[in-house]
């Protein structure tokens, strides 16, 4: 059972490049959710999905755009990477909200140079 | 607003001593639920207990316990006999029932040493 998958693993990225970082997970999970956690802080919310086609802005979604076509997959896009989005992100899922636990995958470095 | 707060940046113990986390944690909501992960060196982060807000038992699961106080709005975790493969940043976290109420605050961590 493979849970939360990502991908890359790490990545570098020069200024105003574009990326796709990868998120799956075979639960069954309704919602996804994208992280940022940067050194020293806790994890920061970027994007949530509560289903395939509806997603929903988080506390820092500023240079980030996510989709939800299907229930497995929630792509997390940077447009145009600035030294600021330097972070590991998480991508995690669970069945539902509040009460449920939420599931990490194993996070993406990114450092924009 | 919802809010966690873990005053304990890093400690450092030897292995064996027992340690104690702190958590403490601001909502409105009646009905909220409390989390801890652990994050190993190895970056990945791991569930460990979930608590929601009528259940004010005290939890044990081997050498970890929590210990949840509303009146206090706190929600600590010890570890008993520490070891070296302790040693991790640890959060704790607050959710709400549902909405955007319903995702997870994060406090800022705990790192714990365990020295050998």
């Amino acid at each position: 059972n493979a849970g939360v998958t990502q991908t890359p693993k790490f990545r570098i990225l020069k200024i105003g490049q574009s990326m796709t970082l990868q998120c799956a997970q075979d639960m069954n999970h309704n919602y996804m959710y994208w992280y940022r956690q940067d050194p020293g802080m806790g994890l920061k919310l970027i994007y949530y999905s509560v289903g395939a086609g509806i997603t929903d802005k988080g506390e820092v979604p500023n240079g980030y755009n996510v989709s939800r076509s299907t229930t497995e997959d929630f792509p997390l896009r940077l447009e145009l990477a600035a030294p600021s989005q330097t972070s590991v992100y998480f991508c995690a899922s669970s069945y539902s909200q509040g009460a449920n636990t939420q599931y990490f995958g194993p996070g993406t470095r990114l450092t924009v140079l | 607003a919802q809010k966690v707060t873990q005053a304990q940046t890093e400690i450092s113990v030897v292995e064996k001593e027992d340690v104690t986390l702190d958590c403490v944690y601001e909502t409105r909501d009646t009905t909220y639920y409390l989390f801890w992960y652990k994050q190993p060196p190895s970056g990945e982060l791991v569930f460990l207990i979930r608590r929601n807000s009528f259940d004010e038992q005290n939890e044990i699961s081997g050498r970890y316990s929590w210990n949840f106080q509303k009146s206090t709005s706190s929600f600590n975790f010890t570890i008993t006999a520490s070891q070296v493969v302790d040693s991790a940043v640890y959060f704790c976290a607050l959710s709400g029932r549902g909405g955007s109420q319903g995702n997870l605050i994060f406090g800022k961590g705990t790192k714990l040493s365990v020295k050998p």
